[in-house]
């Protein structure tokens, strides 16, 4: 079967730096996407990996494994706007369409 | 410019009534997507159209209907509506290109809908 996994809550001080990590168990991989979702609202787009290693834009980074199926999203001088939940959604080898989605990392951030 | 709208944002009705959920992009894209997410926030896809061809379509009851009257248009009709099709209902749209980068997808505000 196809799975995804991500903490289901973390908690973070603002300016802090928090690692939001994801597993993955796919059929094949064809590139990983991380999406932040604040209550109430839609996902919106972070960041995207298909090669192994870091990419990094402003406060945010992502890195990625494909050996070990594995990413995590870096959130840098954490601010309290990015209390936020954090989607990580895979793309399966073969499929240009769908995605495997993970429940996604509640993330709080405490002054 | 909304890039992708739904409508209606709220929708509350009764059991056993018949909705539609209406959804536009203006980004030119080739895909459009319908999602369900559920209380514990979990997205599941449900139906998927590249222009105007249906290529996903999940295990979702019958009574869900998709429609796409051209390419910048999704629509999403319910019948029978039940206790446990309240959920909020997203819809996306991506520009598929080939297998790199890029396609990432592009959702609307959302559909909240409760059935009482």
């Amino acid at each position: 079967g196809q799975n995804i996994d991500q903490p289901t809550e973390m908690t973070a001080t603002e300016g802090a730096i928090v690692q939001i990590n994801c597993t993955y168990q796919t059929s094949g991989f064809n590139g990983l996407f991380w999406y932040q979702q604040h209550a109430g609202e839609a996902p919106t787009f972070l960041s995207y990996n298909v090669l192994d290693g870091l990419e990094e834009k402003g406060r945010f980074s992502s890195f990625l494994s494909r050996s070990k199926g594995y990413s995590y999203l870096l959130l840098k001088e954490l601010q309290m706007k990015d209390s936020a939940s954090y989607l990580c959604a895979v793309k399966p080898r073969g499929s240009n369409y769908q995605l495997i989605w993970g429940a996604g990392t509640k993330l709080i951030i405490k002054p | 410019d909304t890039a992708v709208s739904q409508t209606p944002k709220y929708l509350v009705t009764q059991m056993g009534n018949d909705k539609s959920i209406k959804c536009e992009q203006n980004l030119g894209h080739d895909t459009m997507y319908w999602y369900k997410q559920d209380s514990k926030k979990f997205l599941k896809i449900m139906f998927s159209y590249n222009n105007k061809e249906l290529i996903i379509n999940e295990t979702v009851p019958n009574r869900f209907s998709p429609k796409s009257p051209d390419k910048a248009h999704l629509n999403l009709h319910i019948n029978s509506l039940e206790l446990g099709d309240s959920a909020v209902y997203f819809c996306a749209s991506s520009q598929v290109i080939g297998s790199g980068a890029g396609n990432e997808q592009f959702f609307g505000p959302g559909t909240r809908l409760t059935v009482l």
